[in-house]
């Protein structure tokens, strides 16, 4: 299958500071990469919509100014998350899908970033 | 809106015992349906998937069968390991929702020897 590769796999950072988290797919083309977040034994919560070349589509109740997403190549997207602070830890997954593929076929998910904020 | 329901953990079973993990949706229209797997500390891998009614999606002993009728795709293995144990994941793919991936709420499975 498709390869999406995350990095960092983890990270510790001081509260107040950025982080920047990095999804590539490594052998396709995305036009939408599409960002999760996971607290411990919880489902992904769909944070938002990556979308090639213009802004990113939010869900309800996530902070755009936090997260900030831009998604500036057919293969990368990236996640800042903003003056992090410790309710801001948590597991970030990212998830793209082939350019060609329908829009209801399967994604691949990168291996997820750990994030720690002390 | 479209939803998930999976059958809630954890699941204990031992070496070599049949699984069966319950998923229902929710959906207008017709979805495609998966099973995700996530071992610890990783993101999920797609173990198996089925695209319209009664299509059967199978890989590595799991399977599991689109049920229109019932609105289900449960998961089944004969026969479990212990490298099986796992959280998975039911989700749904809906043309109606531009694409993105509805997830049920996940399913632990504890494999002892």
């Amino acid at each position: 299958g498709a390869v999406v590769s995350q990095h960092p796999s983890w990270v510790i950072c001081k509260s107040g500071t950025s982080v920047k988290i990095e999804c590539r797919s490594l052998d396709f083309q995305a036009t939408t990469m599409f960002w999760y977040r996971q607290f411990p034994k919880q489902s992904l919560m769909l944070m938002a919509t990556s979308n090639e070349g213009s802004k990113a589509t939010y869900e309800q109740g996530v902070e755009k100014d936090k997260f900030l997403i831009n998604h500036a190549s057919l293969t990368l997207s990236t996640l800042t998350v903003t003056s992090a602070h410790p309710e801001d830890s948590s597991f970030y997954i990212c998830s793209a899908r082939d350019i060609g593929a329908p829009l209801n076929t399967e994604a691949f998910f990168g291996q997820g970033t750990r994030l720690t904020v002390v | 809106g479209d939803s998930v329901t999976q059958m809630e953990g954890p699941v204990t079973l031992s070496e070599e015992a049949f699984l069966t993990i319950n998923c229902t949706y929710t959906a207008t229209g017709y979805p495609s349906l998966f099973w995700y797997v996530q071992y610890p500390g990783e993101g999920l891998q797609l173990l198996l998937k089925a695209t319209k009614a009664d299509d059967k999606g199978s890989n590595k002993g799991f399977e599991a069968t689109y049920r229109k009728e019932t609105t289900s795709f449960h998961l089944e293995k004969g026969s479990v390991q212990v490298s099986d144990s796992a959280v998975y994941f039911c989700a749904l793919s809906s043309l109606d929702w531009g694409g993105k991936l509805i997830f049920g709420q996940g399913t632990e499975l504890s494999v002892k020897p």
